[in-house]
């Protein structure tokens, strides 16, 4: 079993559609990730979460430590969101991320 | 302030040849990470350094691949003698401290083709 867990692996949305994608993972973390990728593109952060929640935009992450569950929602979705979506704990020593294998998303106008 | 610098975005070895992919951190960030993201597969750690010291290499190969931060210079990632499995995106990020609250940041990555 992976240590970071998504779903869904594949999602496709109508323009205007709320959107959420789930993340669970196994290990204690001293924080959360959740990174955007388009196709053949670099890597964007979109949100650093250690508890709570973060809005920017159209986007909101929360998190829940006890269950060890993080969601990404995306308000009033649209085409240019059609990326994957990445989410990346750093354990509670060290640096390093361990990677979900990420949710494409699709939105169609 | 310019964000973290990859090059080259792409790179197209012969087997056997050797691969050298640069990063260059943010501006005032002192560590650098690098990440592998095999075709079909989600992103993977290889490798942390900061100037002039590895701090974790757990993820790298044993064989073939190298990775040095030194005081001067970009982060060069090292690959000797590819192969064709070694095809894959490289991403580096970069942040200004060993601590829990810094971010990563990303760079766009190089695309190395082994043919």
């Amino acid at each position: 079993k992976n240590e970071v867990e998504q779903s869904p692996q594949n999602l496709t949305a109508q323009e205007g559609e709320f959107i959420t994608i789930n993340c669970s993972y196994s290990v204690g973390i001293s924080a959360l990730h959740w990174l955007q990728q388009h196709p053949g593109g670099g890597i964007v952060s979109l949100f650093m979460l250690s508890s709570g929640k973060k809005k920017h935009g159209r986007l909101i992450a929360t998190i829940n430590i006890q269950e060890k569950h993080s969601s990404l929602h995306i308000t009033a979705s649209h085409p240019r969101d059609s990326a994957v979506y990445i989410c990346a704990v750093r354990g509670e020593y060290g640096n390093k991320l361990v990677f979900g294998a990420g949710t494409i998303l699709r939105v169609k106008s | 302030n310019a964000g973290v610098m990859q090059n080259p975005r792409h790179l197209v070895r012969r087997r056997g040849q050797e691969a050298r992919l640069r990063c260059s951190p943010m501006k005032g960030h002192s560590h650098v990470y690098w990440y592998r993201q095999l075709p079909e597969e989600g992103l993977k750690f290889m490798v942390y350094l900061q100037k002039e010291n590895i701090i974790d290499e757990s993820g790298m190969p044993k064989e073939r691949f190298s990775a040095e931060f030194p005081k001067e210079g970009p982060s060069i990632l090292r690959i000797q003698q590819v192969v064709r499995g070694d095809s894959a995106a490289y991403f580096c990020a970069s942040s200004p401290r060993r601590t829990d609250s810094y971010e990563q940041y990303f760079g766009p990555g190089t695309r190395l083709t082994v043919t």
